[in-house]
């Protein structure tokens, strides 16, 4: 199986920061990985998919790059509405696997 | 407009069963793999078991194979996952997941989850 290490686990931050999360792939997944923001008592949302295409209607702030075992999501200015947990998954091979998710807080 | 309402979460003793469901539409049901993922209270996500669009294909995670079943009724747009010999780990939201594009995933809809508590 395939283990997704997301870093931090937590982040404080302030509005108009700059954010930047991790996913490393415990075996190389090429492009196929995907970036979730869920808020709470929601279900996540999909924000980045093949590593770097921004999901439709979402805000050019959010990036990914990365291709093989290592990943980063930016947010480039974070917004009010962005507080949220972050996970990266890889959608390379069976079983699929999830990071165990970035918490932005309020600083 | 692409909606899943998930259904079926409960209440239910250790080693026993529940059968959730999926009702999906505003989109090509048939055409399409379905997923579903869980989240335990204040924890992550773990996804849990897929079915291809004419069912042919599943795939489990290894913490419920075994235990857990999915399957789906085109007629009916909806894909069930049967869920037996429950234990205290497995009490969670239930999400089902439809994926973005032709591909098994990533997840671009999601249902509101439903929640298993499982407990004596």
């Amino acid at each position: 199986d395939i283990q997704m290490t997301q870093s931090p686990s937590s982040v404080s931050a302030s509005v108009g920061d700059r954010v930047t999360i991790t996913c490393r792939a415990s075996q190389g997944i090429s492009s196929y990985l995907a970036w979730y923001q869920q808020k709470p008592g929601k279900a996540p949302k999909l924000l980045i998919h093949g590593a770097s295409s921004l999901h439709s209607g979402l805000p050019s702030r959010f990036s990914g790059s990365g291709s093989g075992t290592d990943f980063t999501l930016t947010i480039s200015s974070l917004q009010p509405e962005d507080f949220a947990s972050y996970y990266c998954q890889q959608a390379n091979s069976f079983p699929l696997t999830f990071g165990g998710g970035t918490k932005v807080e309020f600083k | 407009e692409v909606q899943l309402l998930e259904s079926g979460g409960g209440l239910v003793q250790p080693g026993g069963s529940l059968r959730l469901s999926c009702a999906a539409s505003g989109f090509t049901f048939s055409s399409s793999g379905m997923t579903w993922v869980r989240q335990a209270p204040r924890k992550g996500l773990e996804w849990v078991s897929a079915i291809s669009g004419t069912g042919a294909s599943a795939y489990y995670a290894d913490s419920v194979k075994g235990r857990f079943t999915i399957s789906r009724d085109n007629s009916k747009s909806t894909v069930i996952l049967q869920m037996n010999s429950l234990r205290a780990e497995d009490t969670a939201i239930y999400f089902c997941a439809k994926p973005y594009g032709s591909g098994w995933s990533p997840f671009d809809f999601w249902g509101q989850g439903t929640l298993v508590t499982v407990s004596s």
